[in-house]
C-alpha cells in the first residue's frame, strides 16, 4: 500500500516562497506509471488541480494554466520524493495541499494535506 | 482551459438513488477524458471512489457505480446510507491537462 506525506512551513510569508515536499513509501516514485500530483483546497472550497509530473527516466509536467507561471514541481528519485514550489504568494495561495499519485488504470492515492497560511 | 460543472447540491432520503452529474465545458464526456470520482468529508482528505468512468477503488461500496449518460459523467449511488453524506468531485482529462468540477454536496436525510 502506497502511502504519501506532505512537509513544509505551514506559515509563509507573503511574495516569498512556498516550498512543499511529498514523501513516498511503498512504492517507487521512478516506477514510471503513475503522475505525481499537487492538489489545493482553499478554505471552505472546492479541489483545484496544480499539476502533476510524470518521471521515466526523463519528464514530463503539466501545471494549471492560471498557476503556470508560479509553479514548479519537481522530482528527487533517491529520497522518493516530488515537490511543489509556488512563488511570490498571496494570502490567495493559503489552502490545503494535498499530494496524490494517479496514474492509467488505478484508482490513485492522497497525502493526508498540509495547510499552508500566508500571512506577514 | 475547460470548465467542469456539478450540481452545487443534492439531497437523497436514506435507502434512496441519487445521480451526480459532471457536464464539460467542450462538449459530450467520454471515456476519453478517464472521469474519476471523489469523495471528501469534512476535516478528511479525498478518496478516490471511481476512477476511469466506472472501476471502484478497493474500498468503494458497491452501491456506488459510475457511467457515461447522456454526454456526461455520471456516479450514481443506490441505497444512500447516512455515511455517504459528502462533498463529491468529479475530474476529467483533457490530453495532458486535468480540471476538477465544482463538487457538489450530498445530503442524505
Amino acid at each position: 500500500q502506497v502511502q504519501l506525506q506532505e512537509s513544509g512551513p505551514g506559515l509563509v510569508k507573503p511574495s516569498q516562497t512556498l516550498s512543499l515536499t511529498c514523501t513516498v513509501s511503498g512504492g517507487s516514485i521512478s516506477s514510471g506509471r503513475f503522475y505525481w500530483s499537487w492538489i489545493r483546497q482553499h478554505p471552505g472550497k472546492g479541489l483545484e488541480y496544480i499539476g502533476y509530473i510524470y518521471y521515466s527516466g526523463s519528464t514530463y509536467t503539466y501545471y494549471n494554466p492560471s498557476l503556470k507561471s508560479r509553479v514548479t514541481i519537481s522530482v528527487d528519485t533517491s529520497k522518493n520524493q516530488f515537490s511543489l514550489r509556488v512563488s511570490s504568494v498571496t494570502a490567495a495561495d493559503t489552502a490545503v495541499y494535498y499530494c496524490a499519485r494517479q496514474g492509467i488504470g488505478v484508482a490513485g492515492d492522497w497525502g493526508q494535506g498540509t495547510l499552508v497560511t500566508v500571512s506577514s | 482551459q475547460a470548465v467542469v460543472i456539478q450540481e452545487p447540491s443534492l439531497a437523497v432520503s436514506p435507502g434512496g438513488t441519487v445521480t451526480l452529474t459532471c457536464v464539460s465545458s467542450t462538449g459530450a464526456v467520454t471515456s476519453g477524458h478517464y472521469p474519476y470520482w471523489f469523495q471528501q468529508k469534512p476535516g478528511q482528505a479525498p478518496r478516490t471512489l471511481i476512477y476511469e468512468t466506472n472501476n471502484r477503488d478497493s474500498w468503494t461500496p458497491a452501491r456506488f457505480s459510475g457511467s457515461l449518460l447522456g454526454g456526461k459523467a455520471a456516479l450514481t449511488l443506490s441505497g444512500a446510507q447516512p455515511e455517504d453524506e459528502a462533498d463529491y468531485y468529479c475530474l476529467l482529462s483533457y490530453g495532458g491537462a486535468r480540471v476538477f468540477g465544482g463538487g457538489t454536496k450530498l445530503t442524505v436525510l
